[in-house]
Formats: C-alpha cells, sequence, structure tokens
C-alpha cells in the first residue's frame, strides 16, 4: 500500500478485556516496529521484527503484550486482560533496509486505545 | 542508556515568525542517528529528516534547516516564516546501534502559528 494501515482506529476496551491491534506495513518493507505514545509523551519502543522473526521485544511492559508477525507482512499486537494503564495511542512503523541503523521509519496514524 | 531531551514543550508564534525547536541528545555509541518527526492532528508521524553523527554539514530545505552541533550533543529545527500549516507536535529522536538500535524520541513540543 501507500502508507502504513493501523486497524481499527480507535478501540475503546472495558478493563479485563482481550484486544487485537492491527498494522499493515508499506509492501516490501522488511522491518516492523511497534510503539506505545501516552498522552502528551514522546512513543516509546516495544517490540521489533525482522521479517517474520521478533528480534526485539524489550520494550513490551508486561507479559500481556503479545505480538506476532506470521507471514513476515501484517502484524498484530494484543494485549490481553487490559488495564486502564495500557490506554495510550499504538503505533506502528515499517523501513525496508535490514540495516536497521540506516533505517528510516514511517509510522502509521496509529490506534488509540482507551480501557474503561 | 539513550536520552533525548526538548526542554521547550509548547511555542505559539504569529504567522511569519521565524522558530527554532531544540533538542539536545545523549549517547554513548559514536556511530548513531538523528531524526525529525512532525505529528499533525491526524495522529501520523511524518519524517522529516535524519542525519548521521559522521555529518555535521547543516541542511536547509525550503522554509526548514536544521544545525547539528556534536560539541553541544544537539540537533536544532528552525523554520523560517512560520505558517498555519506548521502547527504540530514536533519530536525529535536519535538511533544508536547495537543495542541502542530502538529509536528513543523526546516528548515532544507542541507548535501552534497563529494567523
Amino acid at each position: 500500500g501507500a502508507g502504513v494501515s493501523q486497524s481499527p482506529r480507535y478501540k475503546v476496551a472495558k478493563r479485563g478485556q482481550d484486544v487485537a491491534l492491527r498494522c499493515d506495513p508499506i509492501s516490501g518493507h522488511v522491518s516492523l516496529f511497534w510503539y506505545q505514545q501516552a498522552l502528551g509523551q514522546g512513543p516509546e519502543f516495544l517490540t521489533y521484527f525482522q521479517n517474520e522473526a521478533q528480534l526485539d521485544k524489550s520494550g513490551l511492559p508486561s507479559d500481556r503484550f503479545f505480538a506476532e508477525r506470521p507471514e513476515g507482512s501484517v502484524s498484530t499486537l494484543k494485549i490481553q486482560r487490559t488495564q486502564q494503564e495500557d490506554s495510550a495511542v499504538y503505533l506502528c512503523a515499517s523501513s525496508f533496509s535490514r540495516a536497521l541503523a540506516k533505517n528510516i521509519q514511517y509510522f502509521g496514524a496509529g490506534t488509540r486505545l482507551s480501557v474503561l | 542508556a539513550q536520552k533525548v531531551t526538548q526542554a521547550q514543550t509548547e511555542i505559539s508564534v504569529v504567522e511569519k515568525e521565524d522558530v527554532t525547536l531544540d533538542c539536545v541528545y545523549e549517547t554513548r555509541d559514536t556511530t548513531y542517528y538523528l531524526f525529525w518527526y512532525k505529528q499533525p492532528p491526524s495522529g501520523e508521524l511524518v519524517f522529516l529528516i535524519r542525519r548521521n553523527s559522521f555529518d555535521e554539514q547543516n541542511e536547509i530545505s525550503g522554509r526548514y534547516s536544521w544545525n547539528f552541533q556534536k560539541s553541544t550533543s544537539s540537533f536544532n529545527f528552525t523554520i523560517t516564516a512560520s505558517q498555519v500549516v506548521d502547527s504540530a507536535v514536533y519530536f525529535c529522536a536519535l538511533l544508536g546501534t547495537g543495542a541502542n538500535s530502538k529509536l528513543t524520541f523526546g516528548k515532544g513540543i507542541t507548535l501552534s502559528v497563529r494567523p
């Protein structure tokens, strides 16, 4: 596609509910990243995929957070038993090159998650 | 650990004024990359510029210019003759190497340009 696409744009969940957020990266992009952006803050790294391999998940805040990219394209970020502190915008980014340090990451518009 | 500090939180200017957004970074890596992104109300982060640590040449792109100074660990962004469409949140970010190969963002600066 023309850009990184994320769905849904908005998600309201009751505390304890499981949610799944989808990211469709730019076609041909090898690397995919998830970030969490709290209100009034900069994005914070959650996890990174190179093709289908999850190479870094050091930013995932708890074992309730799980990400996958089974076929090396679309990725899903799943949050189990959501808590109020999970309320944030979840941003997905993709980049073309395998050389991580030289990449430009292109971002989607994000999914705004509100946990009530 | 890497750190990016954007000390300014909100800036308000009148259209056609020049405005400079400050960014100070910390890293122990000798090779690193600095970025500026713009986040309009739609929410999508828009890439503006990337600079590597070995290139201190200043860059100008239309009304935008960037001043990278390793001696002060700063990467400042100037908008000349600001326009209402420049209103957005601007983020400075740092990408290191090895274990630091992930974007570290500052808290962002909210720029409001009034007509």
